[in-house]
């Protein structure tokens, strides 16, 4: 596909739990992304990491916990999620900043 | 700030038409803008995008989109429609770190 995989794809999970998002890049790039992709809403930038470093933090509430080990890695860790958090979580990648990006498939997140 | 809007939430064509998705912009310097599709249960794919250079921009799947400064729009178009083109459209600007997705325009292409 597009060289960038996200698991799980689906994921159902109570307020209470603790779960964490996975992303892994094969195209050697150097950026990486998490976005939030709700129904009848904007995709909405939540994260952004270049070089390893967190470089972007869209007022994200804490929540939401990213991890970036390595270029071609990134987490998302999630606790006492909210039902309003259900949305599709979309990871992406691009060589730098400012090039097209590739995306996952992305998770489909359900908090019940 | 930048932003990015689709006045078009769903546009209906028929099969063998030429197509429009209209994007308009709003970003300070000169503009990163791209256009990706997205089909049912899937990421985003990157279909073309305008750095600089000729104002007419070609990428995947024969689409193309056409730069326009003074009216800070980069138009989607296609001269003939296909009904496996029925997807969900996105304009994207790119400032700094950021990009910034339209909210998304839907295609249906009618047989």
């Amino acid at each position: 596909e597009t060289g960038v995989t996200q698991t799980p794809r689906h994921l159902v999970m109570g307020m209470t739990n603790k779960k964490s998002l996975k992303c892994e890049q094969h195209l050697g790039h150097n950026a990486m992304y998490w976005y939030k992709q709700s129904a009848k809403k904007p995709l909405e930038l939540m994260f952004v990491y270049s070089l390893e470093e967190r470089v972007e933090n869209n007022s994200v509430p804490s929540r939401f916990s990213p991890e970036c080990p390595n270029s071609s890695h990134l987490f998302l860790h999630l606790h006492t999620l909210q039902p309003e958090d259900s949305a599709l979580y979309l990871c992406a990648s691009s060589q730098e900043t400012n090039t097209e990006a590739f995306f996952g498939q992305g998770t489909r997140l359900t908090v019940v | 700030a930048q932003s990015v809007a689709q006045p078009e939430d769903q546009v209906n064509v028929a099969e063998g038409n030429p197509l429009t998705v209209k994007c308009t912009y709003s970003v300070s310097g000169n503009p990163y803008l791209f256009w990706y599709v997205q089909y049912p249960n899937r990421g985003l794919q990157f279909l073309l995008k305008y750095i600089t250079g000729d104002n007419l921009v070609k990428g995947s799947y024969g689409f193309e989109a056409e730069f326009n400064k003074s009216q800070t729009s980069f138009h989607l178009k296609k001269p003939s429609a296909l009904v496996s083109d029925s997807a969900l459209y996105f304009c994207a600007v790119r400032g700094g770190f950021k990009t910034i997705f339209g909210a998304g325009t839907r295609l249906f292409v009618k047989a």
